[in-house]
């Protein structure tokens, strides 16, 4: 079954400690990108991936970092996690090519900074 | 700057009640309008990607259109089960194509 996966689906951490969301694709897609979801703002993206060892920057990447060293993970970090990072945190991916590039969502992580 | 405007906020509907969900949009070059189904606390599910003006898409009860400035998706005797958070994006030439820019969503409730 073609999907994004993310883990975990929940987590509860306290300020300032390391975590590491993961995103795995089984569809060879190029493109993966990471978006926060936040009552009243909607969807934000935090960063994107255009394909292996190529990433950058979304609309709101403080504090976060990623890496795409295979095609098919693109994991998030949260080095000093803080509790403004509290949210629902999705991954997704594309094929990037015109007309091909419906981006599909994982099932989301709910974090909570305390 | 794209931006992506949906309206109403929130609508309710009795079973059976047709109506339809506004997604205006300002972009510089629209490469692709997409509608998703979001349940709560759930990903996005993605529902149909329109490519030019005058485009129209159906899947079971929904259908979705497209002009140059706004997309309609009409909901025909929707049922309970339609109800959900609705959620237009644009892509544009912004950041290469790369980033999708969602409008705040259309939260529907469909009562039997």
């Amino acid at each position: 079954e073609a999907q994004v996966t993310q883990n975990p689906r929940y987590l509860i951490t306290v300020t300032g400690k390391k975590l590491t969301v993961t995103c795995s694709q089984n569809m060879n897609h190029e493109y993966m990108s990471w978006y926060r979801q936040d009552p009243g703002l909607g969807l934000r993206q935090i960063y994107y991936s255009m394909n292996v060892e190529v990433t950058d920057k979304g609309d709101v990447p403080e504090g976060y970092k990623v890496s795409r060293k295979e095609k098919r993970n693109f994991p998030l970090i949260l080095e000093s996690p803080s509790p403004n990072q509290t949210s629902l945190y999705f991954c997704a991916s594309s094929t990037h090519r015109a007309e091909q590039d419906t981006q599909y969502f994982g099932p989301g992580t709910r974090l909570t900074v305390l | 700057e794209d931006q992506v405007t949906q309206s109403p906020e929130a609508l309710r509907l009795q079973e059976g009640e047709s109506s339809s969900l506004n997604c205006s949009y300002t972009v510089s070059g629209l490469r692709g309008l997409f509608w998703y189904r979001q349940d709560p606390g759930k990903g996005p599910e993605f529902l149909f990607t329109l490519y030019s003006a005058g485009e129209e898409k159906e899947k079971e009860r929904l259908k979705a259109t497209l002009t140059k400035k706004e997309s309609f998706l009409h909901i025909t005797a929707p049922k309970p089960e339609d109800s959900a958070t609705y959620l237009c994006a644009v892509l544009s030439p912004q950041s290469g194509y790369s980033t999708l820019t969602f409008g705040k969503g259309t939260m529907l409730l469909v009562s039997p």
